[in-house]
Formats: structure tokens, sequence, C-alpha cells
């Protein structure tokens, strides 16, 4: 079983629809969670950073954590074309290290 | 926000040869860079850790006489690919982290590796 599993999609929605993402993870010990998102051919940028379970809000972008059921999703209100990319969840415990998950292609079309 | 700068974006190299990929951070210094690899509709998978002034920590299944880390000063790390191969050819991503583990990392936007 991998560390944390994500489905890779595509996902194609229309124009103004919410776009919900996810990744479950095994490790019980992850504490930190991100998304990043990331065009093609190009490297990935952080969305949203979040410490242990609870949701946070940036604009668009909502990000919720869920640690007994070891599970993180995002929201994308609104979504627009350029929403379009591959979005990719990560996690760590107490190292640097990170563990990506395979992203999820977002299709996002007008 | 920070700016993590990735050079070359591309290369093309012939099987055998040699292939350096600098990573360095702009406006800050980073105390620790990683560098990934991600094969196509593949996720990244980190390949080895770098402390500036210390050897780099591979992980395992990654020869660390075949992808040599150098983590000479706070604003660069250089990732040489030696003895290329074809199965070498892939997405080569790194990412900078200022102070403290629990920083933001800043990735840089990749350099495609191709093998001939």
């Amino acid at each position: 079983q991998k560390e944390v599993e994500q489905d890779p999609g595509p996902l194609s929605v229309p124009e103004g629809a919410i776009v919900s993402l996810n990744c479950t993870y095994s490790n019980s010990a992850f504490q930190y969670f991100m998304w990043y998102r990331q065009y093609s051919r190009k490297g990935p940028e952080l969305l949203m950073y979040t410490y242990s379970s609870g949701n946070k809000e940036d604009g668009r972008f909502t990000a919720q954590v869920d640690k007994s059921s070891k599970y993180i999703s995002l929201f994308i209100r609104d979504s627009q074309p350029s929403d379009s990319a591959t979005y990719l969840c990560a996690m760590s415990a107490h190292t640097d290290k990170l563990i990506f998950g395979t992203g999820t292609r977002l299709q996002v079309f007008p | 926000g920070a700016v993590v700068s990735q050079h070359p974006s591309r290369v093309i190299c012939k099987s055998g040869t040699s292939v350096k990929i600098e990573c360095r951070s702009l406006d800050f210094q980073a105390t620790t860079m990683f560098w990934y690899r991600q094969f196509p509709k593949q996720s990244l998978m980190l390949m080895a850790t770098s402390n500036e002034g210390s050897k780099a920590t591979y992980e395992q299944g990654v020869e660390k006489d075949k992808f040599l880390i150098n983590h000479a000063s706070l604003t660069l790390s250089t990732l040489t690919v030696t003895s290329a191969h074809p199965e070498d050819s892939s997405f080569y991503i790194c990412s900078a982290r200022e102070g403290k583990v629990t920083g933001e990392l800043f990735f840089g936007e990749g350099s495609r590796l191709t093998v001939l």
C-alpha cells in the first residue's frame, strides 16, 4: 500500500463548478499537509498548508484535514479554466521528507 | 514570494555523458535543498536531501555515485547525473527551504533531461 493515495483523474468540470480533490494516507504520524498546483512542464507551487486537523480557507480554495479518517481534501469554488492543472497533495511527519500523492489532473472547460 | 531558479530547464545529452543541473535560491538562504525526480504521470519522488556544507542524504534506491549532489553555499545546490542513460530521462525538480523544518518549501521550475 502506498503511503499516500490520490486519484490521478483526469477530472473534467465546467467553469463555475465546485471541485473536490482528495487524498488518503496510511501514516498516522503525518502532521503537515499541503496542496500544490503544477502546470504542465513547471515546478509545483504551494496552494495550501495545514497543520494537523481542521479547515483552512484562502479565497476560492478550502483545505480540510481529517486525521481520524486519514483523509484530506481540497475544494475549489467557482472553478476557472485557469485552474486547469495537476493538483498534488503532500504530507510529512516530523522530518523534512515530503511524501507526495500522484497528483490529480483537473480540466475546467469554459 | 521566494524564488528558486533551476537551470537548465531542458537538456538533451548522449548516453554516457554527465549532466549538471543547478538550483539557486534567489532571495533567501536555503539551509536545506531537496532534489526530486518525476516521471510522466507519476508523483514527485524525493531523491536526496542536502544541507549546506555537509554530505547529501540519499533516499533508498538512489545511487549516490550516479547522482552527485553538492550544496556548497546557502544559495546553490547542484545535481550531476553521471554517465547518464536513457532510463535517467526524467523531470528533475529542486526545492529549497529557508530556516525552520516547518517552513515553506519553494520549488524550482524543473529541468527536463532527455538522454539519447
